[in-house]
């Protein structure tokens, strides 16, 4: 089974919905993150969380927001999504070898029309 | 400047040959970098890591670091086709991995 899982896989929705996207781990990692990802631009911090109680703004939060429900639970929603929030998004989780390493889940398809 | 710099490509290399991909990053305090593959559609995979200055080898791989010139490169020996990927640097900086927006890399029979 894979450590880090995200739902749904893919999802198209339509401006204006809000939308969650959930994020699960089993690596007992205490620091997970969310990540959207552009052509061209790479990969962009939305948010990170370093344990339930801790919840930081990445460099590109606005308009989304996130809730750490256990230790193991990192979910992210678009309150009011719009076309350019189109993009693949990661979770990923730290606490490895070096505690900075990240690991990432398989994505999110997140199309909105 | 951006914090992590790396050349998009793609950079086409013919199977056998070694594959040399360049990041080079703005803070100089930058202790601990990292080397993700991507493929098409899918997410990033570690796959190593390097803190001191000098060479890191592991299988195919060998990380190399050069602090004061602020330049970390990833070196893939006997390259395959199923190298083909893009290829993202990480950087840490203050809790978070600063990303290069990554380099394709090409290998062709």
């Amino acid at each position: 089974d894979a450590d880090v899982t995200q739902t749904p896989r893919n999802r198209i929705t339509k401006t204006g919905k809000r939308i969650m996207l959930e994020c699960s781990q089993t690596k007992g990692h205490d620091r997970m993150y969310w990540y959207r990802q552009d052509p061209g631009l790479g990969l962009r911090l939305i948010y990170y969380s370093f344990d339930v109680k801790d919840i930081n703004k990445g460099e590109i939060s606005d308009g989304y927001s996130v809730s750490r429900q256990a230790q193991a639970k990192f979910s992210l929603s678009l309150e009011s999504a719009i076309p350019n929030q189109t993009a693949l998004y990661f979770c990923a989780t730290s606490g490895g070898n070096t505690g900075y390493e990240q690991y990432f889940g398989p994505g999110t398809r997140l199309t909105v029309t | 400047q951006k914090e992590v710099e790396q050349n998009s490509g793609p950079l086409s290399v013919p199977e056998g040959a070694i594959a040399s991909l360049n990041c080079t990053y703005s803070d100089r305090g930058s202790q601990s970098f990292f080397w993700y593959r991507q493929y098409s559609g899918k997410s990033p995979e570690l796959i190593m890591f390097i803190y001191s200055n000098g060479d890191k080898e592991d299988g195919r791989f060998t990380a190399q670091l050069n602090k004061a010139s602020q330049y970390v490169s990833l070196l893939i020996r006997d390259s395959q086709p199923s190298d083909s990927a893009t290829y993202l640097c990480a950087v840490y900086n203050t809790d978070k991995l600063i990303f290069g927006t990554g380099t394709r890399l090409q290998v062709f029979p």
